[in-house]
């Protein structure tokens, strides 16, 4: 089954204590991207990947980091998170097309991080 | 700020009655796309409309697009219970290849 599987769902941690949030498609897909999701703002683009190796920043990227070194992975990496990076956050891809806007963007299921 | 914004925040309808939320952009785009997302679940594709298109259907979905007035719309005739999500534009700037950028979105709830 086409899918893109985060890990972890859910997460409650403390400030200044680093993790990875990991994202995993099984499309072979070139394009991924990180959002996260708050109420009222609906979803920033904090980073995206056109292919391995090559990431970009979106509007939101302070505080975050990412990596791309094998193409069905994309994981987003928390050095020290704030209270401030409290939300929840979706990764996705796509294949890359003429433009990302032609290609309809797979949604994983999310992951709640508390950073309190 | 965001480049899409969508209107009415949130819409309460009751089953099978029309369900219409606009999304309005700033800069000019290449395509737009709607988005579904229910209550905690990530985003669901629903429909794409490219910059040369005004209007386009997919079952009891109606996207239009004016480009002049930098808006498009999204209709859902004959709602049903299982409609009630949230639902989102996502643009593309010309000039941002690959920056995907949402509106805050449009809740609706519609009621059996």
């Amino acid at each position: 089954e086409a899918q893109v599987t985060q890990n972890p769902r859910y997460l409650i941690t403390v400030t200044g204590k680093k993790l990875t949030v990991t994202c995993s498609q099984n499309m072979n897909h070139e394009y991924m991207s990180w959002y996260r999701q708050d109420p009222g703002l609906g979803l920033r683009q904090i980073y995206y990947s056109m292919n391995v190796e090559v990431t970009d920043k979106g509007d939101v990227p302070e505080g975050y980091k990412v990596s791309r070194k094998e193409k069905r992975n994309f994981p987003l990496i928390l050095e020290s998170p704030s209270p401030n990076q409290t939300s929840l956050y979706f990764c996705a891809s796509s294949p890359i097309g003429v433009r990302i806007s032609n290609q309809p963007q797979h949604f994983g299921d999310g992951t709640r991080l508390s950073i309190l | 700020s965001q480049q899409g914004e969508e209107d009415p925040q949130a819409l309460s309808i009751q089953e099978g009655e029309n369900a219409t939320m606009n999304c309005s952009y700033k800069t000019s785009i290449n395509n737009l796309q709607w988005y579904r997302q229910n209550s905690g679940r990530g985003l669901v594709h629903l429909i794409l409309i490219r910059s040369n298109e005004r209007e386009k259907h997919s079952g009891r979905l109606r996207v239009t697009l004016d480009t002049s007035k930098k808006s498009s719309s999204l209709l859902i005739t004959a709602s049903r219970a299982a409609d009630t999500a949230s639902y989102f534009c996502a643009t593309e700037t010309t000039d941002s290849w690959g920056k995907l950028q949402f509106g805050a979105g449009t809740q609706v709830v519609v009621t059996p």
